[in-house]
């Protein structure tokens, strides 16, 4: 069965800094992982997407996520932290085909200081 | 363009109780999925419907059940409510089954005293 480890709970960076947030998966074949951002009191919205093909993916709000098949990771990263992008992370994956459903980890949430 | 509609926002229930909640697709969304989170948790699927039937189903109680309507939306039902059942019940809506073109609500608030 698929599974995602995302190793840390919380994770806080000083704003302008860089950023990295860990995501490790289990399954089988090719997955399809996301990643997605859940703002206090908001749903989930997602953030980028790897299917297949180059495996450094560009998201929105200046993300960018690099899967590493060997390492079975998926990190999301961030060149300079705003203030805003404080909010709780959530890395997934899914198996390949139309009507798979993803597996979500236990999140990251992200404190950014002043 | 409305996104995905969920209500109520929040709701506090007694034990045993049951509760209803309600979710609208985002407009040309056919595809509704129920996910739970509770508190420090990610999102647990608890079940996708599609042309108005239960497609899929996580591991969930009998407990937990739903509907879809012609127009698309869903209901998530929840009897005999637990403590455990507290938590932020969230809609996800896509096309034609796709999952990976979920656009989730806001979520409902429910706690269970």
């Amino acid at each position: 069965a698929q599974s995602v480890t995302q190793p840390d709970i919380h994770i806080t960076v000083s704003e302008g800094a860089s950023l990295e947030l860990r995501c490790n998966y289990s399954y089988g074949a090719t997955p399809y992982l996301f990643w997605y951002v859940q703002s206090p009191g908001q749903g989930l919205q997602l953030l980028l997407k790897y299917f297949s093909g180059d495996t450094l993916v560009q998201g929105i709000k200046g993300f960018e996520a690099e899967f590493k098949r060997s390492q079975s990771s998926f990190n999301l990263r961030k060149p300079s932290v705003h203030w805003s992008d404080a909010a709780e992370y959530f890395c997934a994956v899914g198996e390949g085909g139309g009507s798979y459903i993803p597996t979500f980890g236990r999140g990251t949430s992200l404190i950014v200081h002043p | 363009d409305a996104g995905v509609t969920q209500s109520p926002t929040h709701l506090i229930k007694t034990r045993g109780q049951q509760v209803t909640l309600r979710c609208s697709p985002k407009s040309g969304h056919d595809t509704v999925s129920w996910y739970q989170q509770a508190l420090g948790q990610g999102p647990q699927f608890i079940f996708q419907y599609y042309e108005e039937e239960e497609r899929q189903r996580g591991n969930f109680p009998d407990r937990f059940s739903g509907h879809q309507f012609p127009n698309y939306s869903s209901e998530l039902n929840v009897n005999a409510l637990l403590l455990g059942d507290s938590a932020l019940y969230l809609c996800a809506s896509s096309p034609n089954r796709v999952s990976y073109g979920y656009t989730f609500g806001s979520g409902t608030r429910l706690t269970v005293v």
